[in-house]
């Protein structure tokens, strides 16, 4: 059980296009989704945190107007890279998890690999 | 931040030998987990050990736990080539912060 699937798992897009990454859930509901970015050969940084039905929690230096996330039901989470740039090229990694505090476990997503040329 | 900082960055051994690698954090924490991640995949879940715990196993891993300290390490016997790939510790319970990671690399 606590699969988490995402797609695409790789796109390629041109500088200026929007890409749309979704995260679901599959045999469990996610009260709150992250979504992670991973630059090669270094470690996971916490872009944001999303809640269904509400607003997602930015970290600080996210732009949330460049990675926009919806989070519109307990199994789907979506990350949407506007008008992308060479240097948003990343691995992008979704998790998501229920409940709160000690133990809590996140399941992750296999992650989906964005190239801007 | 609450991140970790794993120690050494990079770890190669032969097949067969122990691999340990070392995090060290900053903050008080409730739980300390660690992930295994495969060149260019998603994470894996390895193990978590609560923060009144000392040592946990799960089959051929072993995590330490020192909370006065601040430190944990995660060790594999007997590794394999195929236990080949990024280790991370990671501290937080809602919000998930990773530490840089020790890459293995077990050597057939």
């Amino acid at each position: 059980g606590a699969v988490v699937s995402q797609h695409p798992s790789w796109v390629i897009c041109k500088s200026g296009t929007s890409v749309k990454i979704e995260c679901r859930s599959l045999d469990f509901q996610a009260t709150t989704m992250f979504w992670y970015r991973q630059f090669p050969k270094q470690s996971l940084m916490l872009m944001a945190t999303s809640n269904e039905g509400s607003k997602a929690t930015y970290e600080q230096g996210v732009e949330k107007d460049k990675f926009l996330i919806n989070h519109a039901s307990l199994t789907l989470s979506t990350l949407t890279v506007t008008s992308a740039h060479p240097e948003d090229s990343s691995f992008y990694i979704c998790s998501a998890g229920s409940g709160a505090g000690a133990g809590y476990e996140q399941y992750f997503g296999p992650g989906t690999r964005l190239t801007v040329t | 931040s609450q991140q970790g900082e794993e120690d050494p960055q990079a770890l190669s051994i032969q097949e067969g030998e122990n691999a340990t690698m070392n995090c060290s954090y900053k903050t008080s924490i409730n739980n300390l987990q660690w992930y295994r991640q495969n060149s260019g995949r998603g994470l894996v879940h390895l193990i978590l050990i609560r923060s009144n715990e000392r040592e946990k196993h799960s089959g051929r891993l072993r995590v330490t736990l020192d909370t006065s300290k601040k430190s944990s390490s995660l060790l594999i016997t007997a590794s394999r080539a195929a236990d080949t790939a990024s280790y991370f510790c990671v501290t937080g319970a809602n919000n998930l912060f990773f530490g840089t990671g020790t890459r293995l690399t077990v050597i057939p």
